[in-house]
């Protein structure tokens, strides 16, 4: 079935060091790309979004890249802090659903070293 | 500024007991409501969605119902839990089809 597929599982870097999370999919007709930041017990907060008209947005430290033609997105994060640690999940709401459906992916830990 | 209150935040249940999970939103009419389920922190799981009061969908088959007794209320529901229930359950909501969700803090339910 259609999904998405994150990398990678766990991500550790030292403090003001750029992260970078990459996240493929398999439905050509998908246009919709969040990123979500998930704290311990929290929910997951949603951080940046990007569309398929688009191939980059920024918001202060992240930013995120979407090639459609390859079928991949990426989350930027620029001189990291030690809060931007916690789990971040990427999304892809597929061409097919009139709902809104999220898949996500799998998630990728970052620890934030000071 | 539209909110979104899911309680209670945790909850232990036996095995076999009955359950009931709410999520309210607030500062919004007529929202898409979705229930997810995150196991071990990773993951989420769509397990229902709802376009309207009344109007429930079903993604996975399960031991759970979800009902939409008023706009912006969504409630997630057990006659009889297993220990296969335990887990993450996180409320969304979204303006429509093709917006971006936002969620609640979820509640972390143990079964015994």
């Amino acid at each position: 079935g259609e999904n998405v597929e994150q990398h990678p599982s766990t991500l550790s870097v030292q403090e003001g060091d750029s992260a970078v999370i990459k996240c493929t999919y398999s439905d050509s007709a998908s246009n919709y790309f969040p990123w979500y930041k998930q704290e311990l017990g929290k929910g997951p907060q949603l951080i940046i979004d990007i569309r398929s008209n688009v191939g980059e947005k920024k918001d202060q430290r992240i930013a995120v890249t979407l090639n459609k033609t390859a079928k991949h997105f990426s989350l930027h994060i620029t001189e990291t802090q030690p809060e931007d640690s916690a789990v971040y999940f990427c999304a892809a709401i597929l061409g097919g659903t009139s709902y809104g459906k999220l898949t996500f992916g799998q998630g990728t830990i970052l620890t934030v070293h000071p | 500024s539209q909110t979104i209150h899911q309680w209670p935040a945790t909850l232990v249940q036996p095995v076999g007991s009955p359950l009931s999970l709410e999520c309210t939103v607030e500062g919004t009419s007529n929202p898409n409501l979705y229930w997810y389920r995150q196991a071990a922190g990773r993951g989420l799981q769509l397990l229902f969605y709802s376009v309207g009061i009344g109007q429930i969908s079903s993604e996975v088959p399960q031991n759970l119902s979800a009902s939409r007794p008023q706009d912006r209320q969504f409630i997630l529901s057990s006659k009889k839990l297993l220990l296969s229930d335990s887990g993450f359950y996180l409320c969304a909501w979204s303006g429509g089809g093709k917006q971006p969700q936002h969620f609640g803090d979820g509640t972390r339910l143990s079964i015994l």
